[in-house]
């Protein structure tokens, strides 16, 4: 167990749904991070949160939004869903000063996310 | 632009071999560099970092990484492969994006070690 929380495992929806991935941080992190993995495209950066804002953002579509609660937990929200959407969606976590003393990120054990 | 990448898709290595699995950068300044595993349905594990300081590092599970600043390259790499080893590994690069820092990663390579 890595710490990092994500519900659900798996996913099955239909397309112009919309889903809502919850993610909750290791203890202690401050920073949350959305990463989508598909096979074509690799791992993606998504979008990053820190301490309730928004911090950077990366290949993240208009569709998809995502927000960080005080209790520090996050959830990202699929909307207007399509099949290409289909993939693994990854959160992970870090405090401060990870990226430059410690382990980068902790991960989550994903989402799989499945558009029919 | 910035980014970190991974040639190959796959690598085959017999089991008790020597691996290697490549990675090269491109970033501006002194760069950041990781190196994940991830198992089949499992999330990414972190396996080592390079930060400063010497060039070879060591990680878990008898991996290390060799720094290479001309090449600009951080190949992972192990003397004797184990069956167990066969995942898919990702290098990582830390980029700076306005004022914050994240983790940018290849591609992924496939690693399968056969007995």
């Amino acid at each position: 167990d890595s710490g990092v929380t994500q519900t659900p495992k798996h996913l099955i929806t239909a397309t112009g749904q919309r889903v809502t991935l919850r993610c909750s941080p290791r203890s202690g992190d401050l920073s949350v991070y959305w990463y989508q993995q598909s096979l074509d495209q690799g791992l993606q950066f998504l979008i990053q949160y820190y301490n309730g804002e928004e911090r950077a953002k990366g290949n993240i579509l208009e569709r998809f939004s995502a927000q960080q609660f005080p209790d520090l937990h996050s959830e990202l929200n699929l909307s207007s869903l399509e099949l290409g959407d289909s993939a693994l969606y990854f959160c992970a976590s870090s405090a401060p000063r990870d990226l430059s003393s410690n382990y980068g990120y902790t991960f989550g054990s994903g989402t799989r996310l499945t558009v029919v | 632009a910035q980014s970190v990448a991974q040639p190959e898709d796959q690598v085959n290595v017999a089991e008790g071999n020597p691996l290697t699995v490549k990675c090269t950068y491109s970033v501006s300044g002194n760069p950041y560099l990781f190196w994940y595993v991830q198992y089949p349905n499992r999330g990414l594990q972190f396996l080592l970092k390079y930060i400063t300081g010497d060039n070879l590092v060591k990680g878990s599970y008898g991996f290390e990484a060799e720094f290479n600043k001309s090449q600009t390259s951080f190949h992972l790499k192990k003397p004797s492969a184990l069956v167990s080893d066969s995942a898919l590994y990702f290098c990582a690069v830390r980029l700076m994006n306005s004022g914050y820092s994240t983790l940018t990663f290849g591609k992924g390579t496939m690693l399968l070690v056969s007995p």
